[in-house]
């Protein structure tokens, strides 16, 4: 099976703008969780997706916010980037939801100029 | 809400040697507690995971022991190589109305010199 893609790979925007990423799951994998990974806060969740329905977020501002399709595909959208916004997104499909194993994807890395 | 440390933040071996590195949470509803392996450049891969029903597990040179009772795991890797440098994470969920959020802790620098 094909593991968890994420795309782009690599991304450079302003302060201000906004920006969507993709995570595509494993086949057959209904749960779709993102993460913000940085150096000085390490791993940190910000919301998971199962069925289309956001079901927990972390702490972070409402410029976060995600959504799922019926494919089980993510997205999440940073808008009014901050230059604190530089990260790497990780995103993790399972197959369900309560505590499942989880599966990561590459990463996206975010860098706010 | 929940509170993972993790203990070393680097730790250098020889070729061979054994590494161990612990992890302390503080939610006792936490019943599932997985290690993941990140490489530069890479994301995070799961190399072994125990829930909260079972004290031990063991795959080959890498194994994970919990102690529910205190609130601790550890990750055993046995006769390290190079190619086992790397950074460790452990983390922590409760799966219940958490769903599949981890809180993880802040990492391990494993290094291993040949």
């Amino acid at each position: 099976k094909a593991g968890v893609t994420q795309t782009p790979r690599y991304l450079i925007k302003t302060r201000g703008q906004q920006v969507t990423l993709s995570c595509s799951p494993i086949s057959g994998h209904r749960s779709v969780s993102w993460y913000q990974q940085t150096p000085g806060q390490g791993l940190q969740f910000l919301f998971e997706y199962f069925s289309e329905t956001q079901r927990n977020k972390g702490n972070f501002p409402g410029r976060f916010s995600g959504r799922q399709f019926s494919n089980s595909r993510s997205e999440m959208n940073v808008s009014t980037l901050e230059l604190g916004d530089s990260a790497l997104y990780l995103c993790a499909s399972s197959q369900q939801s309560r505590a499942d194993t989880q599966y990561f994807g590459p990463g996206t890395r975010l860098t706010v100029l | 809400g929940e509170n993972v440390e993790q203990h070393p933040s680097t730790l250098s071996v020889q070729e061979g040697d054994s590494a161990v590195i612990k992890c302390t949470y503080s939610d006792s509803a936490s019943n599932y507690f997985p290690w993941y392996k990140q490489e530069l450049g890479k994301g995070p891969q799961l190399i072994i995971d125990i829930r909260s029903n079972v004290g031990e597990k063991k795959d080959q040179r890498i194994a994970v022991t919990l102690n529910k009772t205190a609130k601790h795991f550890s990750l055993h890797i046995t006769e390290t190589q190079p190619e086992d440098s790397a950074v460790y994470f452990c983390a922590v969920s409760d799966g219940g109305n958490a769903g599949n959020m981890l809180t993880f802790g802040g990492g391990t620098r494993l290094m291993v010199k040949p």
